[in-house]
């Protein structure tokens, strides 16, 4: 079966730090990568997707993803963490071919951000 | 454009009782999905709905029925209420499906269901 995994439930980061957010997938076929972040309290907005082409992801707020195929990974960096990056992020994938829609995600990573 | 709302924001429930979570967009998305949020858990997909009149069932359906009213709306219900379904319920659109084009799903607010 299709899964996500992150394998950090939390991450704690000194403001001005550089992070990085892990993900690995496991499907048959190359999927379409997604990051989102959800606020405490909101819904969930897309920071990046990879969906062919260029394995590094540009996305907004500073962000980016390098996906890599032999390790079945997706990890999420940005150079210089802000205290307004303190939130829930998540891994999340799909992939064509499999006859249904909708997203799998990951458990997600709480970022902490310590002034 | 307000992108997805839903409503109520908050909900308490009593176990057996029946309720209706609305959500609706404004983006003329094709494709709606409704997830839920259990603590640890990710999000799960419920149902989803390629286009007006047609749904299918996600990874977690049982206990919930679904209606796409039309275009803009899709409606999640719960019949029987139980403190299984205690959770954060979101819903999604799509332009079409992210599956295949790697669409952008947008997310509403969600609404927050406590069942006693």
């Amino acid at each position: 079966a299709q899964s996500v995994t992150q394998p950090d439930i939390h991450i704690t980061v000194s403001e001005g730090a550089s992070l990085e957010l892990r993900c690995n997938y496991s499907y048959g076929a190359t999927p379409y990568l997604f990051w989102y972040v959800q606020s405490p309290g909101q819904g969930l907005q897309l920071l990046l997707k990879y969906f062919s082409g260029d394995t590094l992801v540009q996305g907004i707020k500073g962000f980016e993803a390098e996906f890599k195929r032999s390790q079945s990974s997706f990890n999420l960096r940005k150079p210089s963490v802000h205290w307004s990056d303190a939130a829930e992020y998540f891994c999340a994938a799909t992939y064509s071919g499999g006859g249904a829609d909708g997203l799998t995600f990951g458990k997600g990573t709480h970022l902490i951000i310590q002034p | 454009n307000a992108g997805v709302t839903q409503t109520p924001k908050f909900q308490v429930l009593k176990t057996g009782q029946s309720m209706t979570l609305q959500c609706a967009q404004d983006m003329n998305h094709n494709s709606m999905y409704w997830y839920r949020q259990d603590p640890g858990m990710g999000l799960r997909l419920i149902y989803y709905s390629a286009s007006e009149g047609t749904t299918d069932k996600g990874e977690v359906p049982n206990g919930y029925n679904v209606s796409r009213l039309n275009k803009r709306e899709f409606s999640l219900r719960l019949e029987s209420a139980a403190p299984s379904q205690t959770s954060v319920y979101f819903c999604a659109s799509s332009e079409g499906w992210v599956s295949t084009g790697g669409e952008t799903q947008y997310f509403g607010p969600g609404t927050r269901l406590l069942v006693l």
